[in-house]
């Protein structure tokens, strides 16, 4: 069980263009759900967190006009990063966490890798 | 502000144990300890948490000295698939901070 996927898997975009990334939680409803973003040979940055039904709450220095975030339904959280520069390329991580006491672990998913030409 | 000390990197022979070390001096009381692992270019995996009490699970053990300011995660018979960076994260069990912070997490390399 907590099976989180994520969609697409790797994406290339034009420079300018606006990306959408999907994370489903597939056997739990996630209350809350997070994001992250990694660059090559770093750590895990977290960038935003997003109840449902909710407006995201960002880290400090996330741009929320750049990285909009949709929590609409408890299983579905969707990152959209938008007019890309080539800066944004990144590994973008999804994470989601239940209410219930076993869920209470964030599980995340597989990843996203996102470059921008 | 980094909460977890872990060190850079370990080498483990495969099938021996693999006895993965962190410092959380600064733990609070309500503030549980979680284990993770991220194998290159995937997505983090949960492996085992705790609060003071030792945990056993399929992958792991997590032994957390009394005064819960250090914790050693054990791998019993490590595989060249344990091969991966392993995070130790101190995290509330309620409030607004109970988002999982990462550092920067132990290289464990696993030699055949």
């Amino acid at each position: 069980g907590a099976v989180v996927s994520q969609h697409p898997s790797r994406v290339i975009c034009k420079s300018g263009t606006s990306v959408k990334i999907e994370c489903r939680s597939l056997d739990f409803q996630a209350t809350t759900m997070f994001w992250y973003r990694q660059f090559p040979k770093k750590s895990l940055m977290l960038m935003a967190t997003s109840n449902e039904g909710s407006k995201a709450t960002y880290e400090q220095g996330v741009e929320k006009d750049k990285f909009l975030i949709n929590h609409a339904s408890l299983t579905l959280s969707t990152l959209t990063v938008t007019s890309a520069h080539p800066e944004d390329s990144s590994f973008y991580i999804c994470s989601a966490r239940g209410s219930a006491s076993f869920k209470e672990t964030q599980y995340f998913g597989p990843g996203t890798r996102l470059l921008v030409l | 502000d980094a909460k977890t000390t872990q060190p850079p990197s370990m080498d483990c022979a495969e099938g021996r144990a693999a006895n993965l070390p962190c410092n959380h001096s600064t733990i609070s009381g309500n503030e549980y300890v979680y284990w993770y692992r991220q194998i290159h270019s995937q997505g983090p995996q949960y492996i085992i948490h705790g609060l003071k009490n030792n945990e056993t699970n399929e992958m792991a053990s997590l032994i957390i000295t009394e005064d819960r300011k250090s914790s050693t995660l054990i791998l019993p018979h490590a595989t060249l698939r344990d091969t991966a960076v392993y995070y130790c994260i101190v995290r509330p069990a309620t409030g607004s901070a109970r988002q999982l912070t990462f550092g920067s997490g132990t290289q464990l390399t696993v030699l055949p």
